[in-house]
């Protein structure tokens, strides 16, 4: 079984600081790994996704993710927080094989100014 | 490409009524979803379809139904709506069954159940 944990329900960080949004994650088999962003009433955007490789994945509006087998994280980071990534942000898993990935609760992340 | 639309954006029930939402996409995506979003409980998957003609049963599908007669549309059903089902509805859509693809969302359907 495939599960999913965001383990702050918000994320407070200055503009021009890093940020880290935290996941974890427990599958059976290989993990794939995702990050989805929601900005106020609008519907999910992709972000950025580990399937194999390199464990530092880069994607969208500057932001990267970290894979760590060992921990079974995949946090998302980004060097230099704005104002207007302020937003939810959702981790999702699906293990090899999986039809559907499973969706963490969600993290509201706000970046003051 | 339009991706995945949605229709309607907002809706108001009284409580005993139905209705459908609707959920389209034109990327020939053989793999859509419908989820229900609520304060604290993140995404949680209603129904799901892995091609035309076949569908199955998510996390809480009780009070809704579906149906996939074409690749490209995946109505929402429900039968008989109730004020626990007033939530924000997502409808998604992924390529194949490959784990790693991605998934496309719609703008969702905001539902109140009065």
């Amino acid at each position: 079984a495939q599960s999913v944990a965001q383990p702050e329900d918000q994320v407070n960080v200055a503009e021009g600081n890093p940020l880290t949004v935290k996941c974890t994650y427990s599958v059976s088999g290989n993990p794939y790994l995702f990050w989805y962003v929601q900005y106020p009433n609008r519907g999910l955007q992709f972000l950025l996704k580990y399937i194999t490789g390199d464990n530092l994945v880069k994607g969208s509006y500057g932001f990267e993710a970290e894979f760590n087998k060992s921990q079974t994280s995949f946090h998302l980071k980004k060097p230099s927080a704005l104002v207007s990534d302020s937003a939810l942000y959702f981790c999702a898993v699906r293990e090899e094989g999986s039809y559907i990935p499973t969706f963490g609760r969600g993290t509201s992340l706000i970046v003051h100014p | 490409n339009a991706g995945v639309t949605q229709t309607p954006k907002f809706q108001v029930l009284k409580t005993g009524q139905s209705m459908t939402l609707q959920c389209a996409q034109d990327m020939n995506h053989e793999y859509m979803s419908w989820y229900r979003q609520d304060p604290g409980m993140g995404l949680r998957l209603i129904h799901y379809s892995v091609g035309a003609g076949i569908t199955d049963q998510g996390e809480v599908p009780n009070g809704y139904n579906v149906s996939r007669s074409t690749t490209e549309d995946f109505p929402l059903r429900l039968l008989s709506a109730a004020p626990s089902q007033t939530s924000v509805y997502f409808c998604a859509s992924h390529l194949s069954r490959s784990s790693y693809n991605e998934q496309f969302f719609g703008p969702g359907t905001r539902l109140t159940v009065l």
